[in-house]
């Protein structure tokens, strides 16, 4: 089974400022996608950014943008400019791209990072 | 486009009763995944349906079911409603291309259970 860490429950950052949040996995699989998921006070879940494990290039999204370092099982978001309505939870989430049919293939999620913007 | 939705948005319920949670996926969309989130196990992936077929199951007891009809709305069913069923449940639907597929939520129904 795949599994997802957070290791930072709460970051803090200033407005403006550049701000990385973590996230690793564990998997043997060679493809899979990875995904940050926004979930603001509201508790609707926003997608943020989506990488596929077979491309190497790091996925943008304006302000958003990861490191994804595959060999190290890490997938990395980086805010840059961060504002205020960037506060939220943060979850990290993987997804195999073979479906077992027998197994829970949905999303595996990490516990979250909340982040708060300081202004 | 409209967006996922889910109904009811909140609702109570006592132990021992049964509930029905809808959700009705964005337009063209034909893949619908429910999850539970609870402040101690976090998000938690119950099932998917597909063309109305249950395609992947969690790590949940029988009590939780679901179904998908023809229009691709699906309902999720638990019964024999227990206390640690209180929970925020997330319905996401997506549109599987070329192999890519993204889940987008809906706003989430927030059952109690008392």
């Amino acid at each position: 089974a795949q599994t997802v860490t957070q290791s930072q429950p709460e970051m803090s950052v200033q407005e403006a400022e550049t701000v990385t949040l973590s996230c690793t996995y564990d998997t043997s699989e060679s493809d899979y996608y990875l995904f940050w998921y926004k979930q603001p006070p509201s508790r609707q879940m926003i997608l943020v950014i989506r990488q596929e494990a077979y491309k190497q290039q790091n996925a943008t999204e304006n302000r958003f943008s990861v490191n994804f370092q595959k060999a190290a099982k890490s997938f990395s978001l980086k805010i840059s400019d961060s504002q205020l309505g960037d506060a939220a939870m943060y979850f990290c989430a993987y997804r195999s791209a073979i479906y077992s049919g027998g197994g829970a293939d949905g999303l595996t999620f990490g516990k979250g990072t909340h982040l708060i913007i300081q202004p | 486009k409209a967006g996922v939705t889910q109904t009811p948005r909140y609702l109570i319920k006592t132990r021992g009763q049964q509930v029905t949670l809808s959700c009705s996926p964005i337009s063209g969309h034909r893949s619908v995944s429910w999850y539970q989130q609870t402040p101690g196990q976090g998000l938690q992936f119950l099932f998917e349906y597909f063309s109305e077929t249950q395609r992947n199951k969690g790590n949940f007891p029988g009590r939780f079911s679901g179904r998908q009809f023809s229009n691709s709305r699906s309902e999720m069913n638990v019964s024999t409603l227990e206390l640690g069923d209180s929970a925020l449940y997330l319905c996401a639907s997506s549109l599987i291309t070329s192999g890519v597929d993204t889940q987008y939520f809906g706003p989430g129904t927030r059952l109690t259970v008392l």
